[in-house]
């Protein structure tokens, strides 16, 4: 089953603009990461941030984590035609056999 | 290697006969996870292993599905008399040991079963 839930489930801007995405988890988590997935190709990992971090950035990626309200955002800045593609959030949960439990993904679509 | 690989890239079968998947992680990772991500889904887990041991089997849908990775490095998923529902993509993804690391994915192998 399916923890996290991904918010809006698709997203649709301007090239140059700022994305944000959102996600949400059920239990306490040791970290949450995001993964990209174009069409067609694999899932490939963006950022990590540990349970006791409330923000990181990496590049024009900048992610918070809010554990009060079990809540993750993803900010993409000056979006750019590549940035197309389908965003998941992944959480590997306190007390967890290690595996990721991912949402069902946000479809960015950037508009050149 | 220098990244995950999975073979086949596609795969496509008829009910009833057994497939089985073949992924080769990063070389100095010891955790090897599998994942089954149906269209327009995340992935879901299946089942992983710690070198050789596999110390969760939860995820795995039915007594059909089973893996093996038996000298700590390439790992196999099979499925055995595939049904329509066992069409998806099929992910297997590595990370370097513990809780809380990367795990890397590989690009997947896409099982259709007509």
């Amino acid at each position: 089953s399916q923890q996290g839930e991904e918010d809006p489930q698709a997203l649709s801007i301007q090239e140059g603009e700022n994305a944000t995405m959102n996600c949400s988890y059920k239990t306490s988590i040791n970290n949450l990461q995001w993964y990209r997935q174009n069409s067609g190709r694999g899932l490939v990992h963006l950022i990590l941030i540990r349970s006791n971090e409330r923000e990181k950035h990496s590049g024009r990626l900048r992610v918070t984590l809010d554990t009060s309200k079990k809540s993750s955002s993803l900010l993409i800045t000056a979006s750019r035609a590549a940035d197309t593609a389908s965003y998941f959030c992944a959480t590997d949960a306190y007390g967890s056999a290690r595996q990721l439990t991912f949402g069902s993904g946000t479809q960015l679509t950037v508009l050149p | 290697g220098a990244g995950v690989s999975q073979s086949p890239r596609y795969k496509v079968t008829k009910r009833g006969q057994d497939v089985t998947l073949r992924c080769d992680p990063i070389s100095s990772h010891a955790t090897l996870y599998w994942y089954q991500q149906a269209l327009g889904q995340g992935p879901e887990f299946l089942t992983y292993f710690n070198y050789e041991a596999q110390p969760d089997k939860s995820g795995l849908p039915s007594d059909r599905f089973s893996a093996e990775r038996p000298e700590g490095s390439i790992s196999t998923l099979t499925i055995q008399r595939t049904e329509q529902r066992d069409s998806a993509m099929y992910r297997c993804a590595s990370s370097l040991a513990g809780v809380g690391e990367t795990q890397y994915f590989g690009p997947g192998t896409r099982l259709l079963v007509l």
